[in-house]
């Protein structure tokens, strides 16, 4: 069975661009998280959907990301405009019950 | 607000010792506990989790203590690796119909060979 997939693995940017993160949940599961997880600390959430409603959103900046989730099955994550301060891992996660899954995330480098 | 907090910040161990993780809570709507174990470039995967109505879960070399009193729950590594050197976090999973999933702020581990 296929894990979560993100991508791009990797995105190098310039200050002021937009920017978005693409995540394929594991099959079947209804909750996806998108968290961010800066060098040498723990994810932190950004955003939770139970199929395609966003339930927790409280700590999305919301001036400057957007996320959707169509059809309640892949998620994309926005950034627009990036900034310096961005710059970090952005970890996309899927779960049935309480087991979370992690993909390997996109490292995201705001020059 | 830091609800999942996590010790030490890094653990040098030798090879065939104890490492052991500490972490603690407030939050009494968490009902579920999972350790993540991380590799460089990888994304977190779960290693271990425990209920609060067991004191204990053990899983081949890991073990999960938790007391529900203390609000405090614990990762030991027993007969620690090279192979176990990664960043490991804690976790709570609140019950209900909030279900965030709240980490603590990782403890690196290096076991020397």
């Amino acid at each position: 069975e296929a894990g979560v997939v993100q991508s791009p693995r990797y995105k190098i940017i310039e200050k002021k661009q937009p920017v978005a993160f693409w995540c394929n949940p594991i099959s079947g599961h209804n909750t996806l998280y998108w968290y961010r997880q800066n060098l040498g600390q723990g994810p932190e959430l950004l955003i939770r959907y139970e199929n395609e409603e966003a339930v927790d959103d409280s700590q999305l900046p919301k001036d400057r990301f957007s996320a959707e989730r169509l059809k309640g099955v892949d998620s994309t994550l926005k950034i627009q405009p990036a900034e310096l301060g961005d710059s970090a891992v952005y970890l996309c996660a899927s779960s049935l019950d309480t087991e979370a899954f992690f993909g390997q995330g996109t490292r995201l480098t705001v020059v | 607000q830091q609800q999942v907090k996590q010790s030490p910040q890094s653990l040098i161990v030798q090879k065939g010792g104890i490492s052991i993780i500490n972490c603690a809570y407030e939050n009494t709507a968490f009902d579920y506990f999972p350790w993540y174990q991380q590799f460089p470039g990888k994304g977190p995967a779960l290693l271990i989790a425990i209920r609060p109505d067991v004191s204990e879960k053990k899983e081949g070399r890991f073990t999960i203590s938790f007391n529900k009193s203390a609000k405090q729950f614990s990762l030991h590594i027993m007969d620690s690796q090279p192979g176990d050197s990664a960043t490991y976090f804690c976790a709570a999973l609140e019950r209900g119909s909030a279900r965030q999933l709240t980490f603590g702020s990782g403890t690196q581990l290096t076991v020397l060979p």
